[in-house]
């Protein structure tokens, strides 16, 4: 039974496009998040929600915007997808806000 | 703002040698310490994690850290690492803060261990 999946695995597109990446989690945790890692490794938050309430928003373009319809839901769209979007993008939840996160398979997102 | 260090960007080690990844944190409340792995191609997993009492955590596969809070640092150790252990480490804090909690992970850049056979 997979705890944090992540869909699509990878994903490749075009500038300009836009597309979503879906998580979900079937842990029962309240909180769950988006990071990035880029190119050299560096893992970035970007945002959290608790019961389905944002509580962190890093300082990310306003063209990405995560959606969580239920609490074991987490997604994350993009809009005019750009160069540097590209990145490999991972969900994670913890059972509360400060406890342990478990992380998804990531989404390896290319855009040419 | 809190940061987490690792000095080590790139190790390399004979099967059988002893392991040290350092890890330093800027921040002076109370903190939760964690260490990750990412096998190649791989997500990532926790290893260990300290969050109060015996400074000196256990963790899976033979890993163990020490959280010594005068010197904010956690390192990471293994006694004779395995040619399976070839992966990147990231260390991570998660800072509480005046007047409330975050749960922001704050990671370190990595160390990237090769093990040779």
């Amino acid at each position: 039974d997979t705890a944090v999946s992540q869909t699509p695995k990878y994903l490749v597109t075009q500038m300009g496009n836009d597309k979503s990446i879906k998580c979900e989690q079937n842990l029962g945790h309240d909180t769950m998040y988006w990071y990035k890692q880029d190119s050299k490794k560096f893992l970035k938050i970007m945002f959290s929600y608790n019961n389905k309430e944002l509580i962190i928003n890093e300082t990310v373009p306003n063209r990405f915007s995560p959606k969580s319809p239920d609490k074991a839901h987490l997604n994350l769209h993009i809009n005019s997808l750009e160069l540097g979007d590209s990145a490999v993008y991972f969900c994670a939840s913890s059972p509360t806000r400060l406890g342990t996160q478990y992380f998804g398979p990531g989404t390896r997102l290319t855009v040419l | 703002a809190q940061s987490v260090s690792q000095h080590n960007h790139h190790v390399i080690l004979s099967e059988a040698a002893s392991l040290e990844l350092g890890c330093n944190y800027s921040y002076g409340g109370t903190v939760n310490l964690f260490w990750y792995v990412q096998y190649p191609g791989q997500h990532l997993q926790l290893l260990l994690k300290y969050f109060s009492g015996d400074p000196l955590v256990k963790g899976i596969k033979g890993f163990e850290a020490e959280f010594i809070k005068s010197k904010f640092s956690f390192n990471l150790r293994k006694p004779s690492v395995q040619w399976s252990d070839t992966a990147e480490y990231f260390c991570a804090v998660n800072a509480r803060v005046t007047g409330g909690a975050t749960n922001k992970l704050i990671f370190g850049t990595g160390t990237l261990l090769a093990v040779q056979p």
